[in-house]
């Protein structure tokens, strides 16, 4: 089945650090790639995605490249600010088995705190 | 564009009643919406797919008598959770697919359950 392990929490930095998350994914077939944020109390918000290999997705200086050959899909930023303190969810999509509709799998989450 | 809504936010039954749970797509028609349920800090688990006019499809181990989803058409699926208990208390999310986008998913903000 399909499965995606991102890196366990939590991560604190300081601003303007350097951030990475790295995310490894199991799929069939030719998954889409997502990184999802979720601020506190609130629902998920799209960050980024990406549908096909050597695709990179980027958003809010947010970037993440789908490497097919590693089967990863890591979320780095240059300069982290407090407001993106959040948990950030890796998630694909890939059709179930009956072909009829794709669904979401994500990892676990990883939480970020950035002080200032 | 691509906004869900969910209503209540947030609600607070006491044991043994039934709490109903409202999706909506505002801007665009969902042919399919999902159910998930996040405990606190964990990841988000797929309780269940629902198509408009046909039956949901539940994820295995999750009672499909206890948690009733109704999509009566292409902009509201419903989430009934009857005969609540305290261990149902939860965040419970849903997400809507545009019928002209199949990879992507559009979330609601969440509603939060406490039973007492």
């Amino acid at each position: 089945g399909n499965s995606v392990t991102q890196m366990e929490g939590p991560v604190t930095l300081s601003e303007e650090a350097f951030l990475t998350i790295n995310c490894t994914y199991t799929a069939t077939g030719y998954p889409s790639l997502f990184w999802y944020v979720q601020y506190p109390g609130e629902g998920l918000q799209l960050l980024l995605k990406a549908t096909k290999a050597d695709d990179k997705g980027s958003n809010k200086g947010f970037e993440a490249t789908y490497r097919k050959e590693t089967t990863s899909f890591h979320l780095e930023k240059g300069s982290v600010q407090v407001s993106d303190s959040a948990v950030y969810f890796c998630a694909l999509s890939a059709q179930n088995s009956g072909g009829s509709n794709y669904k979401l799998t994500f990892g676990k989450g990883t939480l970020l705190t950035v002080n200032p | 564009g691509a906004v869900v809504s969910q209503h209540p936010s947030w609600v607070i039954c006491k044991s043994g009643t039934s709490v109903k749970i409202e999706c909506r797509s505002l801007d665009f028609q969902a042919t399919t919406m999902f159910w998930y349920r996040q405990f606190p800090k964990q990841s988000l688990m797929l309780m269940a797919t629902s198509n408009e006019g046909s039956k949901a499809t539940y994820e295995q181990g999750v009672e499909k008598d206890k948690f009733l989803i109704n999509h009566a058409s292409l902009t509201l699926s419903t989430l009934t959770v009857t005969s609540a208990h305290p261990e149902d208390s939860s965040f419970y999310i849903c997400s809507a697919r545009d019928r002209n986008i199949l990879l992507e998913q559009y979330f609601g903000p969440g509603t939060r359950l406490t039973v007492t």
